[in-house]
């Protein structure tokens, strides 16, 4: 079973442009977590998704930034125009659901360099 | 945001068990104790979680004080790969937002010395 997959590893973007992040949960998996960690910090929560449903966003930068997990294929973080602030780190989180006590599983993240 | 608090940084000879506190005074009845470890260029990995028992898997040993208030994550025999830092984090699992969404704190940086 493989575990929570996420590309690119490394993605290196110049100011202004675009930056999409994937994430594949794992099988049977249907909630996906957005975490984002800058350097020598701790990881900060960004968005959480259902298939198809964006069920809390509060961690979200109001702008330039959206996330959706279609019922079809991974989960997609979007960053439009990116700026250097937006360098970090960004992991997401699949867990099978909300039953009690289920732990999420971590991937191995994409980071993310604005030149 | 955090509701844990843990000391930010610990020291252990590589062999011997390690003993790793957290404090979390106003844990709710419904809050699961989850503990995760982040080694260095990695994302968080899934070590031990706990609601009142005491619990034991392959990685750790979780120590969960009789109030709930505080717990212990044991490492029986610390070793250089264990080095990394360690979260300890309360999942409600009657979020009503239904979110159950993990909030990190700072952690404690472990280092184990040869």
């Amino acid at each position: 079973n493989a575990g929570v997959m996420q590309n690119p590893r490394h993605l290196v973007r110049r100011r202004g442009q675009e930056a999409r992040l994937r994430c594949s949960p794992m099988k049977g998996h249907s909630h996906v977590y957005w975490y984002r960690q800058l350097p020598e910090e701790g990881l900060k929560f960004m968005v959480y998704l259902q298939k198809e449903n964006i069920i809390d966003e509060s961690g979200m930068p109001k702008e330039r930034f959206s996330a959706e997990f279609p019922k079809e294929g991974p989960s997609i973080l979007r960053i439009q125009q990116v700026v250097r602030g937006d360098s970090a780190a960004y992991f997401c989180a699949s867990s099978p659901g909300p039953p009690r006590g289920t732990e999420a599983f971590f991937g191995q993240g994409t980071r993310l360099t604005v030149v | 945001d955090a509701k844990t608090t843990q000391p930010n940084s610990m020291e252990s000879n590589e062999e011997e068990p390690v003993h790793l506190p957290c404090n979390h005074s106003t844990i709710s009845g419904t809050d699961y104790i989850h503990w995760y470890r982040q080694l260095p260029s990695q994302g968080p990995e899934y070590v031990i979680h706990g609601l009142t028992s005491n619990v034991n898997n392959r990685m750790a040993s979780l120590a969960i004080a009789e109030d709930r208030k505080s717990s212990t994550l044991i490492l029986h025999r610390a070793t250089l790969r264990d080095a990394a830092v360690y979260y300890c984090i309360l999942r409600d699992t009657s979020d009503t937002s239904g979110t159950y969404k993990y909030i990190f704190g700072t952690g404690t940086r472990l280092k184990v010395l040869a």
